[in-house]
């Protein structure tokens, strides 16, 4: 099994509609973290986590909230989508300051 | 600021040997990644450097300057499943930038 899954993999949705991007990892770590990949821009943070209880902001945080429902999940939401929130979101996991753990990938387009 | 640089795109042959660039300022600085990301998959690690100087994992090696805010990926005995794009990240202050990748492409 996978170390660090993510759902839906796949989410077509419509301007205006809340939706979620669930992140959960069976390795353990504290660290959790939520980026979108765009062409050209590569990885941009939006939010980081490295407990429960710690929520920190990224580059790029606005329009999306996030919650911590434990040490291994991270969720993902946006309140209402706009189309420029079409991308490829990543959750990754580290311990530390060591290397990060990236989930598959969530492909979101928002119509 | 923070401002991660590396080339766009580079084309080498198989068996060769590449060297991918890139160039940082950041405000503070722990440390330089370099993850590999083949197309429409997850990026996985591949170096990490902390202090100057060359680390090396097999056809893998990074060097750091930390003076000079520049780091290289050294890629040896080039394959066809090295085709994928590469990213340096530079980690400050509990969070990572990442550049926005080279795409390298092997050709035979």
């Amino acid at each position: 099994d996978a170390d660090v899954t993510q759902t839906p993999r796949n989410r077509i949705t419509k301007t205006g509609k809340r939706i979620m991007l669930e992140c959960s990892q069976t390795k353990g770590h504290d660290r959790m973290y939520w980026y979108r990949q765009d062409p050209g821009l590569g990885l941009r943070l939006i939010y980081y986590s490295f407990d429960v209880k710690d929520i920190n902001k990224g580059e790029i945080s606005d329009g999306y909230s996030v919650s911590r429902q434990a040490q291994a999940k991270f969720s993902l939401s946006l309140e209402s989508a706009i189309p420029n929130q079409t991308a490829l979101y990543f959750c990754a996991t580290s311990v530390d300051s060591n290397e990060q753990y990236f989930g598959p990938g969530t492909r979101l387009t928002v119509t | 600021g923070q401002n991660i640089d590396q080339p766009t795109e580079m084309t080498a042959t198989e068996g060769a040997i590449v060297q991918i660039n890139c160039t940082y300022q950041t405000s503070g600085f722990n440390g330089l990644f370099w993850y590999q990301q083949h197309a429409g998959e997850a990026p996985t690690f591949l170096s990490y450097n902390v202090l100057d100087g060359l680390e090396e994992k097999g056809r893998f090696s990074s060097f750091l300057s930390r003076s000079k805010g520049y780091s290289y990926l050294l890629l040896k005995e080039l394959q066809m499943k090295d085709s994928a794009s590469y990213l340096c990240a530079a980690y400050n202050f509990n969070k990572f930038y990442f550049g926005s990748g080279t795409k390298l492409n092997v050709k035979p």
